[in-house]
Order: structure tokens, then sequence, then C-alpha cells
């Protein structure tokens, strides 16, 4: 059985603060890793497409960082404001399958 | 927006009966993929259809299958209805099979099973 971890479950932070959470997937038979903001009462939308180890992608405030040895992902996201408030999902997808295999997400509020 | 809609937003049902959920993908995918996203879970993968083909499968019963049809618009049915069924189902459309082009999912339809 393959499992995705994310972590932490859910966090508040003060508007302005940084952040970031991980994301633990199965190091062997790696494809990508996929990041997803998903508002409520929304459509997750996707942020991040990685595939290659050490990647690093950015998007205004927020970044991610891909580990595939070690099988981890960060996501950051610098300066938080309340329009970032979300679930961030992460899904690793499979190279024998090319399955996308959910964790859980990180629930984020930001506080004015 | 996505340009995936799903059909219809909520649906009350009770057990034992029969559903069916409908999903239109965006311009030029063909691929379709379906989760179960129970509560405090993250979506989980239930099939994917590459050109009217299921292509992958996850750990579901036979009682969850599917169709894909020429226009790539899809369905998700589920018969014989059990209360575990209660959940949000997403559908997901991407371009090719197997790729990691990225899907864009829909709103989503809320199951509640009675």
């Amino acid at each position: 059985i393959l499992n995705v971890e994310q972590s932490p479950q859910s966090l508040h932070v003060q508007e302005g603060d940084s952040t970031n959470f991980t994301c633990s997937f199965p190091s062997s038979n790696f494809y990508a890793l996929h990041w997803y903001r998903w508002e409520t009462a929304k459509s997750p939308e996707a942020l991040f497409v990685m595939t290659l180890n050490g990647d690093e992608k950015k998007k205004g405030r927020i970044s991610a960082t891909l580990n595939t040895k070690e099988g981890y992902s960060y996501l950051y996201i610098k300066g938080s404001q309340p329009e970032d408030s979300a679930t961030y999902l992460c899904a690793y997808q499979d190279s024998g399958t090319y399955k996308y295999i959910f964790g859980t997400g990180t629930r984020l509020k930001v506080l004015a | 927006e996505t340009g995936v809609t799903q059909s219809p937003t909520h649906l009350i049902k009770t057990r034992g009966q029969q559903v069916t959920l409908r999903c239109s993908s965006q311009s030029g995918h063909n691929t379709v993929s379906w989760y179960q996203q129970a509560l405090g879970q993250g979506p989980q993968f239930i099939f994917q259809y590459y050109r009217e083909e299921e292509n992958g499968r996850g750990n579901f019963p036979p009682r969850f299958s599917g169709l894909q049809f020429p226009n790539y618009s899809s369905e998700l049915n589920v018969n014989a209805l059990e209360l575990d069924d209660s959940a949000l189902y997403l559908c997901a459309s991407r371009s090719g099979g197997d790729s990691t082009d990225t899907q864009y999912f829909g709103p989503g339809t809320r199951l509640t099973v009675l």
C-alpha cells in the first residue's frame, strides 16, 4: 500500500507570517509529485508538478522543493495573506500505474 | 475556473439505490479520473478512463463502474448504495493517458446516502 502523508494536518498563522508544510511519499517508483490548493466550495487548483530530484518551483509567494531520494516535498508560503487560507493537497504519481495518490491535506488558516 | 463541470452538485439517496454522476471534461482532454473524498480523507482514486477505455482502477468494488463517451465526458455509476458511499465525488481531466500533465478538477458532487 502506497502512503502519502502530509503534516501538519492544520495550522493557523498570522497575516504576514511565512509558513511551510511537508508531503512525504514513497521514494521508489516515483514519477511526479503534484501540489494543489483547494478553497472551500471551489475546485482544487493545480499549483505545481514536480518531477526531478532537487526541483524547485515558484509561483508568486508560494514555492515548493522536491527530494525524491528521501521521499519528501516542502511547500512554502512567504508573507501569508488571508486569501491563502485553503487546504493544500499533495499527490504522488506512481511510475508503475501513473495513478495519483493523495495525502489528506494541510488546512491553512491565515488570520488577519 | 478549470473548465471541468460536474452534475448534480448535491444528491441524496437511500441505501440500496443506484446513482449516476456526470462529468464534462475540459476541452481537448481525453483522460478522466474519478475520486472519492470521504470526510477527513484525501481524494481516493476510483478509476481512470482514457479514450473511452478504463485504464486504471483503485481499490473499489465492482459496483462502482464508469463510462467515457466519444466527446470524453464521463459518468460514474454506483449500484447498491451503502451508507459509507456518502462522500464528495470529484472528477478530473487531463490530456494524455500516462503523463505528468496537470489534472484539472471539477467542483465535485456531494452524495449523501441515508
